[in-house]
């Protein structure tokens, strides 16, 4: 079975606060994803890696950036967290190819507080 | 960016009745994915419906795929309690991303 380890499952931060979540996937997918999900607004794509040390923009990428320096392994830094960045976050991975081609296999997610 | 759209947001039924929901999209895709979400966790992938097939099942599930109207429809027949769950449809933007609707909340009353 693929297993995506999302590093919390809640945290608590201050605004202003340099915030770390990390995802681990034991598949070697080479790709990761980064999503938010918010209320009525379903699941928003933050920032993508195809590859390692490769990163593609999603559509709300302002105030995050990620790091991959190894596979397995996809980080979402909020440099300075704000009160707006309060929001479920969700990690994923697909392979490129196989008979699981572009299915994205989802983390159990980090619940996020910025108070 | 939103691409697929399901409908109703949300649909509450009793135990042992079929539950169906339906997901439009704008562009044409090579195919459509439906997943499901319980509260609070991830989401986990059901079925992936490719656009030369019109018709999918997998256990309880059917999905269906009309091209010609940009919609896709997943049928959960003799729901159960367990059933629960947010359902969500991505459609392919780009080589590996989708984007995902906002949902189906489904209740199902036992």
């Amino acid at each position: 079975d693929v297993k995506v380890t999302q590093s919390s499952r809640y945290l608590v931060k201050r605004t202003g606060e340099k915030v770390f979540l990390e995802c681990v996937q034991d598949m070697d997918h080479e790709n990761m994803f980064w999503y938010r999900q918010d209320p009525g607004l379903g699941l928003r794509l933050i920032y993508f890696s195809y590859d390692v040390k490769m990163k593609e923009k999603g559509d709300i990428p302002e105030g995050y950036s990620v790091s991959r320096e190894k596979k397995e392994r996809f980080s979402l830094i909020l440099e300075s967290a704000s009160t707006n960045q309060t929001s479920m976050y969700l990690c994923a991975s697909s392979p490129t190819g196989g008979l699981t081609k572009n299915i994205q296999y989802f983390g159990a997610g980090t619940r996020l507080s910025v108070l | 960016s939103q691409q697929g759209e399901e409908d109703p947001q949300a649909l509450s039924i009793q135990e042992g009745e079929n539950a169906t929901m339906n997901c439009s999209y704008k562009t044409s895709i090579n195919n459509l994915q439906w997943y499901r979400q319980n509260s609070g966790r991830g989401l986990v992938h059901l079925i992936l419906i490719r656009s030369n097939e019109r018709e999918k099942h997998s256990g309880r599930l059917r999905v269906t795929l009309d091209t010609s109207k940009k919609s896709s429809s997943l049928l959960i027949t003799a729901s159960r309690a367990a059933d629960t769950a947010s359902y969500f449809c991505a459609t392919p933007s780009g080589t590996y991303k989708y984007i995902f609707g906002t949902g189906t909340r489904l209740k199902v009353l036992a």
